[in-house]
C-alpha cells in the first residue's frame, strides 16, 4: 500500500484518557498535516510539519493536543485528558512540496475517536 | 463567519438531473480553489481544480468568480454514484507559505433511481 496510512481506524476512549494517534504519510513526502472532521462539517486544519518541523499550529490544537514528527517520516497526534467534545474523524494528509501548492494531497482514511 | 461556506443541503434529486452546488470564501488571498468528494466515512478526495475560465471533466463543471468570491460545481446526467459530500476548498496564501487548505462545510448530494 502506497497511500497514507493512519492507525487505529477506530478508537473509543474514556472522557480523562490519553490516546496517542499515528500517521504515515507516503515516502516521498515531506509535507504533513492534521484536520479534524467532526459531523456535518468539512475538515478543520489541525497542524503541518514541513519535514520534522512543525511549522504551523491552529488555535484549536489547545495545550491538550500535541503532534510530532520526530524523523521527517511518521508523525503522531497526542490528546491529553480526552473530552467528549474531542469526538470527531482525525485525518492525516500529506504532499510534495515540489508539487505545485494546493495540489497533491492525498488523506489517509482517517482515525475516529469516540470519546464515552 | 466560516472562511468557506457552502449549503450543506441535503440535495436530494432523480437520476439524469442536472445539479449546481455554491459556495463562497471570505479570505481574498485565497489563491487555489478546489472541488473534493468525500463518500460516508471515508477521507476526502479531491475531485476537480476550478480555474477562472472555468474547467469542465465529463459531466462536471466547476467555475470561479474571483470578483465575487464565489464557486460553483455543475454536475449534469447525474449518477447513482455520484451521490457523496462535495467539499469546496481554498488555499490561501500564508505567510509560511503553509499550503493548508480550507474546507467549506460541504453539500451532501443523494441521486434516487
Amino acid at each position: 500500500d502506497t497511500g497514507v496510512s493512519q492507525d487505529p481506524r477506530h478508537k473509543i476512549t474514556k472522557r480523562g484518557q490519553n490516546v496517542t494517534f499515528r500517521c504515515d504519510p507516503i515516502s516521498e513526502h515531506n509535507r504533513l498535516y492534521w484536520y479534524r472532521q467532526t459531523l456535518g462539517q468539512g475538515p478543520e486544519f489541525l497542524t503541518y510539519f514541513q519535514n520534522e518541523a512543525q511549522l504551523e499550529k491552529s488555535r484549536l490544537l489547545s495545550d491538550r493536543f500535541s503532534a510530532e514528527r520526530p524523523k521527517g517520516s511518521f508523525s503522531t497526534l497526542e490528546i491529553q485528558r480526552t473530552e467528549q467534545g474531542d469526538s470527531a474523524m482525525y485525518l492525516c494528509a500529506s504532499r510534495f512540496s515540489r508539487e505545485k501548492e494546493g495540489y497533491g494531497y492525498t488523506f489517509g482514511s482517517g482515525t475516529r475517536l469516540t470519546v464515552v | 463567519r466560516k472562511e468557506v461556506e457552502q449549503d450543506p443541503g441535503p440535495f436530494n434529486v432523480p437520476e439524469g438531473a442536472t445539479v449546481a452546488f455554491n459556495c463562497t470564501y471570505s479570505n481574498s488571498a485565497s489563491q487555489s480553489f478546489f472541488w473534493y468528494r468525500q463518500d460516508c466515512r471515508k477521507e476526502p478526495k479531491l475531485l476537480m481544480s476550478v480555474y477562472s475560465s472555468g474547467n469542465e471533466d465529463g459531466r462536471f463543471t466547476a467555475q470561479l468568480n474571483r470578483a465575487s468570491q464565489y464557486i460553483s460545481l455543475l454536475i449534469r446526467d447525474s449518477k447513482l454514484s455520484d451521490s457523496a459530500t462535495y467539499l469546496c476548498v481554498v488555499r490561501v496564501r500564508g505567510s509560511g507559505n503553509t499550503g493548508k487548505l480550507i474546507f467549506g462545510q460541504g453539500t451532501t448530494l443523494q441521486v434516487k433511481p
